[in-house]
């Protein structure tokens, strides 16, 4: 099956830790996507890479970091300087910037 | 610059009864449009788009929407609620579809409640 895989489902982060937050497709998609949601306030992009090697910063984009080394693969970073990083992350993917497919998310706790 | 205007961010409705989720959007150039729903802790599933040609779109599970050009709306609407359409529904635009350089902009959100 096709489709967009995230992993994991949840995560706890303890002060002042890094952690990567995994996003996978076999849709073949060029550009992929991550967006963090908030209660109330829709999807604000983090980051979006349309080919391999390349990405560009979204509207939110401190306090992360993103690779894309491989076609299939956008791992998102969330550094310590994230003051306020507790949210549900969304990794998509598109063919370039038709419609984008989703991920199931990650939800990502700060203790 | 694009923007999506969704009318409440809380829409009940009972079982049976007549779903209208409202979307406007600005935007300086020919609008695609796209509605999302989002069950609760999952992601994002595309329930219809419009892109060009008719201006009437049908979607997923009974939805249906209708592109308005004068009134810059694009709202969502479905004749008879059913309980598994209990979600979060999402209005997005775009202006160059397939396109490399313009991104999704996305509304804040309609959470939809359906009364037994």
């Amino acid at each position: 099956d096709g489709g967009i895989t995230q992993s994991p489902k949840y995560l706890f982060r303890k002060e002042g830790q890094n952690v990567t937050l995994s996003c996978e497709q076999n849709l073949n998609h060029d550009a992929m996507y991550w967006y963090r949601q908030d209660p109330g306030q829709g999807l604000r992009l983090i980051y979006y890479s349309q080919i391999v090697n390349d990405f560009q910063k979204g509207d939110i984009a401190e306090g992360y970091s993103v690779s894309r080394e491989k076609k299939e693969s956008f791992p998102l970073t969330v550094t310590s300087a994230q003051k306020n990083p507790t949210a549900f992350y969304l990794c998509a993917s598109s063919m370039n910037f038709r419609e984008q497919f989703f991920g199931p998310g990650t939800r990502l706790t700060v203790l | 610059a694009q923007s999506v205007t969704q009318l409440g961010s809380h829409v009940s409705v009972s079982e049976g009864a007549l779903v209208l989720l409202r979307c406007n959007y600005s935007s300086s150039v020919p609008p695609y449009l796209f509605w999302y729903v989002q069950y609760p802790n999952q992601g994002l599933q595309l329930l219809l788009k419009y892109t060009t040609g008719a201006t009437l779109v049908k979607g997923i599970n009974g939805f249906e929407a209708e592109f308005k050009k004068s009134e810059t709306s694009f709202h969502l609407t479905k004749p008879s609620a059913h309980m598994s359409d209990a979600a979060e529904y999402f209005c997005a635009v775009t202006s160059n579809y397939g396109g490399a350089t313009n991104k999704l902009i996305f509304g804040t959100g309609t959470l939809l409640a359906v009364q037994p």
